[in-house]
């Protein structure tokens, strides 16, 4: 089946620490994705995209991703984290439907807990 | 103005009851989503709406009802819910919903928090 897949499900870390969070989908043909983070009571907030181009993206907050074709991955990354990195971090995958429509896919998620 | 608000913020509603939830956007985006997610899962799309017609609707149940009166305004009408359907219900809009995928860049509300008793 399609689907968008988080290796990790939660994660624990110091701060100053090197992320890195996995991702990968298994949808064929043209597809955008996405990191989104969702801080403890809020929404849905868009960390950075990828849609074409340079395949290492970088997003808010000092965030990256690197979209690897070949691998079907799009991982996270950031060099240090900090405290007020701790949140629900979702990747999604927005891929073609049947006439002509799109859909997004959001992976399970992976709660990251950063210690000071 | 790039945010999609959404009202109520939190909903408390009997079996019974009949309510609404609305959500708003004045980005000029043309598709509206409606997603539901529970506690420590990701979101998942109910129902997609394209130029005020409704293009996807995801084997939701018929008790949730959606309406786009316009293409700024999304509803979602509740009735004869179960304790289960208690969730986060999160609205979306995107510049569109097919062809470009530029265009598909989704731009998430707050969320209503709802609770049925």
């Amino acid at each position: 089946a399609q689907s968008v897949s988080q290796h990790n499900h939660h994660v624990i870390l110091s701060e100053a620490a090197s992320l890195e969070l996995g991702c990968n989908y298994s949808y064929g043909g043209t597809v955008n994705l996405f990191w989104y983070v969702q801080y403890p009571g809020q929404h849905l907030q868009l960390l950075l995209k990828y849609f074409s181009g340079d395949p290492l993206v970088k997003g808010i907050k000092g965030f990256e991703a690197e979209f690897i074709k070949s691998k079907f991955s799009f991982n996270l990354r950031k060099p240090s984290v900090q405290w007020s990195d701790t949140a629900e971090y979702f990747c999604a995958v927005n891929h073609p439907l049947s006439g002509g429509y799109q859909k997004v896919t959001f992976g399970t998620g992976t709660k990251l807990q950063v210690i000071p | 103005d790039t945010e999609v608000t959404q009202t109520p913020k939190h909903l408390v509603m009997g079996m019974t009851n009949k309510k609404s939830l609305k959500c708003e956007q004045h980005m000029g985006h043309r598709a509206m989503y409606w997603y539901k997610q529970k506690a420590k899962k990701p979101p998942e799309l109910m129902f997609v709406y394209s130029y005020e017609k409704l293009s996807i609707n995801e084997s939701v149940p018929s008790r949730f009802s959606p309406e786009c009166p316009n293409s700024s305004l999304l509803n979602l009408h509740l009735h004869a819910l179960q304790p289960e359907d208690s969730a986060l219900y999160l609205c979306a809009s995107s510049q569109g919903a097919s062809g470009r995928v530029s265009y598909n860049e989704q731009f998430f509300g707050p969320g209503t928090r709802l609770t049925v008793l």
